[in-house]
């Protein structure tokens, strides 16, 4: 299996700070890489594909970078929309998911 | 717009079988994609269980794989996932996907996902 190491944990950031999570591979994935919010209660949801492309009506404020093993996600002004927890997740090989990222507000 | 429906008894008694079925509206399954199950446990992270694309093949995670089983009807349009002699331990939110294909075995990315369903395993 192809494990994947989310960082943080968890955060806590004030409304309008920038927010960033990393997620690193055990091997090379090139860009096969996705990230989600999962708000509690409900299923998560495709944020970004691809390491960088952002999913269809997903706000401009989050974005993704990296390759091979180091990934990273951003978002660029925190809103209080946005209290949820974050995953990536490898396509490489068979499925796998980082550990989740539980974002608060300060 | 693709939907996706979970059902199943939310109690399984230990060393029984899981038995959730996804129904898929909005999209036609042989018309292609990959359709997956995701599970969490309560509190904790999500978990890849399998996929399966249109055609029948198959795909599991290598701890769940001696038992589970991923079926598809086309027919009705759905699919369906089946754990064998669960424990404790298979207590989790069962969350059905349609999975994007890519150039990578079992699909690449969850784009469609069910509201999810509880399935608590005790006696």
């Amino acid at each position: 299996d192809i494990q994947m190491t989310q960082s943080p944990s968890s955060l806590s950031a004030s409304v309008g700070d920038r927010v960033t999570i990393t997620c690193q591979a055990s091997q090379d994935i090139s860009n096969y890489l996705n990230w989600y919010q999962q708000k509690p209660g409900k299923a998560p949801n495709l944020l970004i594909y691809d390491a960088s492309n952002l999913e269809t009506g997903v706000p401009s404020r989050f974005s993704g970078s990296g390759s091979g093993t180091d990934f990273t996600f951003t978002i660029s002004s925190l809103q209080p929309e946005d209290i949820a927890t974050y995953y990536c997740q490898q396509y490489d090989n068979l499925p796998t998911f980082g550990g989740g990222t539980k974002v608060e507000i300060k | 717009q693709v939907q996706l429906q979970e059902s199943g008894p939310g109690l399984v008694k230990p060393s029984e079988t899981l038995s959730l079925t996804c129904a898929v509206s909005g999209y036609s399954i042989s018309s292609g994609y990959y359709w997956g199950w995701i599970r969490q446990p309560p509190g904790k992270g999500l978990e890849w269980i399998g996929s399966i694309y249109h055609s029948g093949s198959s795909y599991y995670t290598p701890s769940l794989k001696s038992r589970v089983t991923i079926s598809v009807d086309t027919s009705k349009n759905q699919f369906s996932l089946q754990l064998s002699s669960v424990t404790a331990a298979d207590t989790a939110v069962y969350y059905c996907a349609r999975v994007y294909p890519g150039i990578t075995v079992a699909g690449a990315r969850f784009d469609y996902w069910g509201q999810g369903t509880l399935v608590t395993v005790s006696s």
